[in-house]
Parts: C-alpha cells; sequence; structure tokens
C-alpha cells in the first residue's frame, strides 16, 4: 500500500491564483481530513470527510473548499491564493469513528507572494 | 471546549531520558496521544492512552496520564538521535468526532 499520496510537494502561487491540492488513500479508510501547519503552531484542521458525499468544515475552512467524490480522494482547493495561506498542507485518513490512528500525508509546502 | 499545551524546545545528550509533558483542559471522557514529525515528513502516531489508564509502556516510550492535574508525559528512554524529532500531545472526545486537537509541538533534540 502507498498509504496517503499527496501532489504536489511544493508549489508557490501568486496572490489571486487558484490551485487543487491532490490526496489520495489506498487503506479502503472512510474518514480524510487535511490540515495546515504554521512555523512553531500545531496542526488545524481545515476541512474534514466522513465518507463519500459528506464534508464538512474545521477550525480553519475560510478561503477553502473540498469534495469526496471517491473514497479514494479528497482534494483541497484554494481559489484565490492569499499570504496567510502559505502553510504546509497535510492530508490524513482513518479507518472510521473510534479508530485511533490517523495517516498523514507527507506534505504539501505552499508559498503564496 | 478542548486546548492541548505543550513546552516547544527540549535538548537532551544522547542515552539520557527524555521527557516531553503536556497539559490538556478538557475533562470528558478523553483519549491522548503522542505522534512523531519527522523533517520533511507528515505526522505519524508513536502511541496513545485513555483517560482511565495511568500508564502505558512500549517498549523505549512510556506514557503517564495525571488525570487529576490533566497532565500527559512521554518518556524515551535511552533517547538516540534518531528520536530528534517534534513531538505533538493530542486529544479527542470520546462519543465526538474523535478528531483530535493538537498541541504545537515539541522540538526533541538530541545531541552526542
Amino acid at each position: 500500500n502507498a498509504g496517503v499520496t499527496q501532489t504536489p510537494k511544493f508549489r508557490i502561487l501568486k496572490i489571486g491564483q487558484s490551485m487543487t491540492l491532490q490526496c489520495a488513500q489506498d487503506m479502503n479508510h472512510n474518514y480524510m481530513y487535511w490540515y495546515r501547519q504554521d512555523p512553531g503552531m500545531g496542526l488545524k484542521l481545515i476541512y474534514y470527510s466522513v465518507g463519500a458525499g459528506i464534508t464538512d468544515k474545521g477550525e480553519v475552512p475560510n478561503g477553502y473548499n473540498v469534495s469526496r467524490s471517491t473514497t479514494e480522494d479528497f482534494p483541497l482547493r484554494l481559489e484565490l491564493a492569499a499570504p496567510s495561506q502559505t502553510s504546509v498542507y497535510f492530508c490524513a485518513s482513518s479507518l472510521g469513528q473510534g479508530a485511533h490512528e490517523q495517516y498523514f500525508g507527507p506534505g504539501t509546502r505552499l508559498t503564496v507572494t | 471546549g478542548e486546548d492541548v499545551e505543550q513546552s516547544l524546545f527540549l535538548s537532551v545528550r544522547e542515552g539520557d531520558s527524555s521527557v516531553i509533558n503536556c497539559t490538556y483542559t478538557d475533562s470528558s471522557s478523553t483519549y491522548l496521544y503522542w505522534y512523531k514529525q519527522e523533517p520533511g515528513a507528515g505526522l505519524q502516531l508513536l502511541t496513545y492512552i485513555f483517560s482511565n489508564m495511568d500508564m502505558k509502556q512500549d517498549q523505549r516510550l512510556t506514557v503517564l496520564l495525571n488525570k487529576k492535574d490533566k497532565h500527559l508525559s512521554l518518556r524515551i528512554a535511552d533517547t538516540q538521535t534518531g528520536d530528534s524529532a517534534i513531538y505533538f500531545c493530542a486529544e479527542s472526545i470520546k462519543g465526538g468526532s474523535y478528531i483530535p486537537t493538537f498541541g504545537r509541538g515539541t522540538s526533541l533534540i538530541v545531541h552526542p
């Protein structure tokens, strides 16, 4: 199993540009998550999904959108990039409610200038 | 609500024990986790403990929980340079979504 994969690894965006961060898992996990990690800070939850077709906002959803059309994929969309969205983005998955372990992807480092 | 606090840095000598501390605020039934993040990588679960337990040991790792003070610690015995990483404490609520709330992470530096 590849686990959780994320693309791209790095990206530089200009203010106002859009992009989609890709995330896929091959473990047949129901739950998927998007976090952002700012320097010296913990992880902040952006959006999560408990299954295909179901998404919900986390702690910091503004400026982002998600979709979950399949169990495997959970892309994160930035429509109008702003410098405040400069961060490292992590996708994670877990089997389901009560399953304790989250499996994380390697992250996408995004810079908005 | 949930809030997780931990110190930001810890420096130890190779072979010594490391103790990383964490405090949490929610007194509801809780799962508490320790995750490790190596440079340039995602987080990896090291261990977790339920709030009705006092201690959990797994090889070089010992987790101690003081429920009265809402204090959690991770002890790494015989710390090695490969243990250098950021360690995150996290908390989730039983019966809720189980989505963890993370602390800011403790950067452990192991020097020879």
